[in-house]
């Protein structure tokens, strides 16, 4: 049971650039979300899942995409990277029906745009 | 919209002895949720304790325990027996109930340093 992943665990970015951060959870949770940690700040909400093909913002979605086409999956795509992106990025997933809406979080992608 | 304020950006304390970390929340909802979650330098968010609001009574997890006062919206950790594996940041983090994202609203942290 490895819990929720993510990938890369690094990344340098050059302005303009886009790229993808991968989720995936085995817990057969249906909500996941992304996060992400500025530095001696907490984490703020980009977006969230409530289930497969649904998602919807949080509090800090711009210059961000999300899509849910598998309960297992939930990648983060960055499009056109700006140094205010610059951040670590935590994905996390909850089944809060039945087990309550604490998160599982993945080990964080430490993402720099230069 | 809930905000969580943790007043103490640091705290240090000497092993084996006890340290309070300290949590207000400020929300109009009757039930919800409450959080600790533990980041080492690992970076790897850690879930130490949670606490329904409808429990009057405080959750208690080993060496950790919460002290709850809905009335006041405060929401402290004691950690107790401290060791250095207990050195990290410390956020606390509100989470509502009912239908809707079941998002987690977090303070900014408090850095613990266990001195040996």
């Amino acid at each position: 049971n490895a819990g929720v992943t993510q990938t890369p665990k690094f990344r340098i970015l050059k302005i303009g650039q886009s790229m993808t951060l991968q989720c995936t959870q085995d817990m057969n949770h249906n909500y996941m979300y992304w996060y992400r940690q500025d530095p001696g700040m907490g984490l703020k909400l980009i977006y969230y899942s409530v289930g497969a093909g649904i998602t919807d913002k949080g509090e800090v979605p711009n210059g961000y995409n999300v899509s849910r086409s598998t309960t297992e999956d939930f990648p983060l795509r960055l499009e056109l990277a700006a140094p205010s992106q610059t951040s670590v990025y935590f994905c996390a997933s909850s089944l809060p029906r039945t087990g309550g809406p604490e998160q599982y979080f993945g080990p964080g992608t430490r993402l720099t745009v230069t | 919209a809930q905000t969580v304020t943790q007043s103490q950006p640091e705290m240090s304390v000497q092993e084996a002895e006890t340290v309070t970390l300290s949590c207000t929340y400020d929300t109009s909802e009757n039930n919800y949720y409450l959080f600790w979650y533990k980041q080492p330098p690992s970076r790897q968010m850690i879930l130490v304790i949670r606490q329904e609001a409808y429990k009057q009574q405080n959750a208690t997890e080993n060496r950790f325990s919460v002290n709850f006062q809905k009335a006041a919206k405060s929401f402290s950790l004691k950690i107790s027996d401290s060791q250095l594996g207990d050195t990290a940041m410390y956020f606390c983090a509100f989470g509502e109930t009912g239908a809707g994202s079941y998002q987690l609203t977090f303070g900014k942290g408090t850095k613990l340093s266990v001195i040996p």
